[in-house]
């Protein structure tokens, strides 16, 4: 059964530097999120992505984040200068109708 | 916003019985999703309930939706150490847009 994919499982960074997290959605699907949940939180939209152009995003989606598909394959989601508070897992989903369907997560650890 | 609110925060059951979890939401939907969440890891989608439906079922999963009440329940029968998880309900306006998250509820199924 095809899986949304998500690199690296863990990614620990210095406050300031720029991280790119990279999730492989599921091959058909058109639409691609990324959503993020703090330690213990509820899980939150950052944004959304069809037709290679942002759909959506939150508040918490400023001009730190930008989201790329650079290839036909691979969603990408990169924070240019990462700051404490960045600190989460980070979920990419995708769909083709309206089910969303999650990868694994990337847990961003800033320091 | 269509910020949801689950309920129980918590419920602790012995296998065998049933476990009731319930959503409410404050806007008009298309469509209210029910995900598990094991401890730190992914989201698994687990049923998808459209606005003009009222129930559904999938294996020993039953989801109700009452939307003049904006609520929603998951009820999972005859539950197993397996089900210990978090579940989280997860509401969309419409079938590609963000979802938007309840708080969720930490399930734990003593044997």
């Amino acid at each position: 059964e095809p899986e949304v994919t998500q690199t690296p499982s863990h990614q620990v960074t210095q406050m300031g530097q720029e991280v790119i997290l990279r999730c492989v959605p599921i091959s058909n699907h058109l639409y691609f999120y990324w959503y993020r949940q703090i330690l213990g939180q509820k899980v939150e939209f950052l944004v959304s992505f069809y037709n290679n152009e942002i759909s959506e995003k939150s508040e918490i989606f400023d001009d730190q984040f930008s989201v790329e598909r650079p290839d036909g394959s691979n969603f990408t989601l990169k924070i240019r200068s990462t700051k404490l508070e960045d600190s989460a897992m980070y979920f990419c989903a995708s769909t083709r109708t309206d089910t969303q369907y999650f990868g694994p997560g990337t847990r961003l650890t800033v320091l | 916003s269509q910020q949801g609110e689950e309920d129980p925060q918590a419920l602790s059951i012995q296998e065998g019985e049933n476990a009731t979890m319930n959503c409410s939401y404050k806007t008009s939907i298309n469509n209210l999703q029910w995900y598990r969440q094991n401890s730190g890891r992914g989201l698994v989608h687990l049923i998808l309930i459209r606005s003009n439906e009222r129930e559904k079922h999938s294996g020993r999963l039953r989801v109700t939706l009452d939307t003049s009440k904006k609520s929603s329940s998951l009820l999972i029968t005859a539950s197993r150490a397996a089900d210990t998880a978090s579940y989280f309900c997860a509401t969309s306006n419409t079938g590609f847009q963000k979802l938007v998250f309840g708080t969720g509820t930490r399930l734990l199924v003593s044997p």
